[in-house]
């Protein structure tokens, strides 16, 4: 168990809808990253926040948005959503600083489009 | 750009030594770290490489060249549990307020066998 919380842990909607994933870092991370893992592209960075501020995106469509909330959780929101989307979304933290700044995912979320 | 390579699929027997390389090209370089990921789990830091050279920890070893942009992990006395996909990253050089990218290699799918 790596302290890193997400729910829901699996998610079933159909195309056109709205999903929001919420994760809870690790206690003392100020960062939370965002990934994208479908079975042809790995796993792909989609957005990172620092202490409640974007701080980097990656290759994130206009159509996912997400937060950090003062409490440090995060939440992504996925909207429009296309077949396409259907993969495993996972969030990570780290801490601010000291030792190797690795990073611990959590448990994912499983989306399916249908 | 980031490009990263590693074998699609290995396979080697329970007991032997396998070695999974990985090949970066990336805009800048801020450490290379292994993972491992069970199938449709969340992926768990195995070993992280800043300096050139072989850092070892029980049964995994991990080497990094930087100036042929070139690692690989190297796993001993493998045992069935270790049948996994083994993802190599590279961290973008830190570009301020906790932000430490990784980019993702596509994986290596590892089955060991009786």
């Amino acid at each position: 168990d790596s302290g890193v919380t997400q729910t829901p842990k699996h998610l079933i909607t159909a195309t056109g809808q709205r999903v929001t994933l919420r994760c809870s870092p690790r206690s003392g991370d100020l960062s939370v990253y965002w990934y994208q893992q479908s079975l042809d592209q790995g796993l792909q960075f989609l957005i990172q926040y620092y202490n409640g501020e974007e701080r980097a995106k990656g290759n994130i469509l206009e159509r996912f948005s997400a937060q950090q909330f003062p409490d440090l959780h995060s939440e992504l929101n996925l909207s429009s959503l296309e077949l396409g989307d259907s993969a495993l979304y996972f969030c990570a933290s780290s801490l601010p600083e000291g030792g190797i700044l690795e990073q611990f995912f959590g448990p994912g979320t499983r989306l399916t489009v249908l | 750009g980031q490009n990263i390579d590693q074998p699609t699929e290995m396979t080697a027997t329970e007991g032997a030594i396998v070695q999974i390389n990985c090949t970066y090209q990336t805009s800048g370089f801020n450490g290379l770290f292994w993972y491992q990921q069970h199938a449709g789990e969340a992926p768990t830091f195995l070993s992280y490489n800043v300096l050139d050279g072989l850092e070892e920890k029980g049964r995994f070893s991990s080497f990094l060249s930087r100036s042929k942009g070139y690692s690989y992990l190297l796993l001993k006395e493998l045992q069935m549990k270790d049948s996994a996909s083994y993802l190599c990253a590279v961290r973008a050089p830190y570009s301020g307020a906790g932000s430490y990218q990784l980019t993702f290699g596509k994986g290596t799918k590892l089955s060991v066998i009786p």
